[in-house]
């Protein structure tokens, strides 16, 4: 158990409908990032949270959103779902500046038939 | 905008031998780099890390060299064990966020 937890593990939905993802960080850890990972593709970063407020934005759709609520944990949206959509999809947490590495989630694996 | 490349989807070593693996970037703005290995049904751990100011960090059987000049920097496991085998993600960033992954390397070790 990393400490980062995500729900659910498994996500089956068709193409057209919205979906929410969420994370729960590390005790302690105030930055949340969102990365999606697609068949054979590496991590690809979305976007970080870093306590309450967006802090880097990478190659999220406008489809996509995030947030962070107060007691840090946060969700990402997904709506208008594609099929492109399925994929893995990882939340990661760190203290603040992340030098030690991200605590990684067990991902949310998405399902879009 | 593939920042950081890993070109070897697998690599296949017998164990006890040394693993490398590699790893390229673009951006030479990058000043931090990660090595992070991944289990089935498991999110990435971290692994090791190096930081710009340095060509070379070392943990246990584990490390990374960097090479600025090249943009290159690789994973060296010695000696390789069974366990070893797993997806190990090359990652790099400007200070510590917005961290670009690689697509990663099947690292197969062979008893």
């Amino acid at each position: 158990d990393s400490g980062v937890t995500q729900t659910p593990k498994h996500l089956i939905t068709a193409t057209g409908q919205r979906v929410t993802l969420r994370c729960s960080p590390r005790s302690g850890d105030l930055s949340v990032y969102w990365y999606q990972q697609s068949l054979d593709q590496g991590l690809q970063f979305l976007i970080q949270y870093y306590n309450g407020e967006e802090r880097a934005k990478g190659n999220i759709l406008e489809r996509f959103s995030a947030q962070q609520f107060p007691d840090l944990h946060s969700e990402l949206n997904l709506s208008s779902l594609e099929l492109g959509d399925s994929a893995l999809y990882f939340c990661a947490s760190s203290l603040d500046t992340g030098i030690y590495g991200y605590t990684f989630g067990s991902g949310t694996r998405l399902t879009v038939v | 905008d593939q920042q950081v490349k890993q070109n070897s989807p697998s690599l296949s070593v017998q164990e006890g031998r040394i693993s490398i693996l590699n790893c390229d970037y673009t951006n030479s703005m990058f000043d931090y780099f990660l090595w992070y290995k991944k289990y089935p049904a498991e999110g990435p751990t971290f692994l090791i890390s190096i930081s710009s100011i340095k060509d070379k960090n070392e943990d246990g059987r584990f490390t990374v060299f960097l090479n600025k000049s090249a943009k290159h920097l690789s994973l060296h496991i010695v000696p390789s064990q069974p366990g070893d085998s797993a997806v190990y993600f090359c990652a790099a960033s400007v200070g510590t966020n917005d961290m670009r992954f690689g697509a990663g390397t099947r690292l197969t070790v062979k008893p």
